[in-house]
């Protein structure tokens, strides 16, 4: 079975200071890892994918297999930052099936 | 496209009661996956509809079952409601047959319905 760990429930920083949102999961095949954002009052929407390799609104997530994580990280945290932060895996066996995690809120204090 | 929308947006019930919540899909999605979100936890997966049939299910029980029409959109419906079905529902709509690590897989979410069951 899979699972997905956020162990922290609250992340608080300053506005300018560096991000890590940590993930871990497990699982023993090849998952697909995604980090969904809701913003107050907004639903639940895609951040990033590690196969897309991207960095979003300044976010980026590295897939580390030996580690079995996906920690997202900005270097400079912003205001509009501030959100619930959860991280998935998805799996297939001719159908997909995503494990979230328990997210974390960031606050940004200005 | 509206993305994906949820009926209605809020819906309080007594235990016992049976409820119907309703979803359409993105546009082109053929998908649907609903979840179920308790208060400060992550949303867990109840199960999957594809070509109206169900592909995937979690540890829900029985009570929790679904459909999907021809349209691709969804109902869930929930038997004999308890206390501890209070949640918010949420739906999601991906385009699957794409197949994994494809751009069509990622899910779309809606906003939900909140069910209260008194």
């Amino acid at each position: 079975a899979q699972r997905v760990t956020q162990p922290e429930k609250l992340l608080s920083v300053f506005k300018g200071a560096p991000v890590e949102l940590k993930c871990n999961y497990s699982y023993s095949g090849s998952p697909e890892l995604f980090w969904y954002v809701q913003y107050s009052r907004q639903r639940l929407q895609l951040l990033l994918r590690h196969i897309s390799r991207e960095s979003i609104k300044g976010f980026t997530a590295d897939l580390n297999k030996g580690e079995t994580s996906f920690h997202l990280k900005k270097p400079f945290a912003q205001e509009e930052d501030s959100a619930m932060y959860y991280c998935a895996l998805s799996v297939w066996g001719g159908y997909q099936k995503v494990t979230f995690g328990t997210g974390t809120k960031l606050q940004v204090i200005p | 496209d509206a993305g994906v929308t949820q009926s209605p947006t809020h819906l309080i019930k007594t235990r016992g009661q049976q409820v119907t919540l309703r979803c359409s899909p993105k546009s082109g999605h053929d998908t649907v996956s609903w979840y179920q979100q308790a208060l400060g936890q992550g949303p867990q997966f109840i199960f999957q509809y594809y070509e109206e049939e169900e592909r995937q299910r979690g540890n829900f029980p029985d009570r929790f079952s679904g459909h999907q029409f021809p349209n691709y959109s969804s109902e869930l419906n929930v038997n004999a409601l308890l206390l501890g079905d209070s949640a918010l529902y949420l739906c999601a709509s991906s385009q699957a047959s794409g197949g994994p690590f494809t751009s069509t897989d990622t899910q779309y979410f809606g906003p939900g319905t909140r069910l209260t069951v008194l």
